[in-house]
């Protein structure tokens, strides 16, 4: 069973609509929570910590739940900029190392 | 500030020859750490150094891939002798002491012939 599940995609939406999808990780001693953008051919860059108590950040929005162990990510009034590989990531209570979902893949279309 | 860098951006290679990857981490961060994608999968860890010292080897695929970062700055990733399986591409990341943000690098994409 891979550590970080996620569902593919694509989702492709209009400009202006609302997204949002999740995935699920199976190690319960999983400790900080990530969810990263990857661009095509890019490396991943760094969008949002999530934390339990749920967090924003302007059109972003995350939300961890620590007993059914998984993450989510909405993303409001979508842009065509949004257009990206949406990697979650979760790394271990005792080690640095990050552990990461395959990704989910969203196009924005104008 | 200047942020992870990697050379080189790609390496074609034959089978059985050696590669070479290199990593700058920024400035002042004490954690390198090195990933890989390969086609279809996700990415996974390979190894994590706090400065010079290797803290954490369980992702490395066997010994033919040796990693180093003498002086704790930059480092390197030697594989040696390549195969078909190795291709992919190898991200390097680096954060400083006790934070949990990372911050990659623009990845080496290695195609092994």
């Amino acid at each position: 069973r891979k550590e970080v599940e996620q569902d593919p995609g694509p989702f492709n939406v209009p400009e202006g609509a609302t997204v949002a999808f999740n995935c699920t990780y199976s190690n319960s001693a999983s400790q900080s929570f990530f969810w990263y953008r990857q661009d095509c051919r890019k490396e991943p860059k760094l969008l949002m910590s999530v934390y339990s108590s749920g967090n924003e950040d302007g059109r972003f929005t995350a939300q961890l739940n620590r007993a059914s162990q998984y993450i989510s990510l909405l993303i409001r009034d979508s842009k065509l900029s949004d257009s990206a590989t949406y990697l979650c990531v979760v790394n271990h209570k005792y080690d640095y190392k990050l552990s990461f979902g395959a990704g989910t893949t969203v196009t924005v279309r104008a | 500030e200047a942020g992870v860098t990697q050379f080189p951006s790609h390496s074609v290679i034959e089978k059985g020859q050696t590669v070479t990857l290199r990593c700058d981490p920024i400035s002042g961060h004490d954690n390198l750490y090195w990933y890989r994608r390969v086609m279809g999968k996700e990415i996974k860890f390979l190894l994590h150094f706090v400065k010079e010292s290797k803290q954490d080897e369980s992702g490395m695929p066997n010994n033919r891939f040796l990693a180093e970062r003498t002086g704790g700055t930059y480092s390197t990733l030697k594989v040696q002798p390549a195969e078909l399986e190795d291709s992919g591409v190898y991200f390097c990341a680096s954060s400083r002491r006790d934070s949990q943000t990372q911050y990659f690098g623009p990845g080496t994409r290695l195609l092994v012939l």
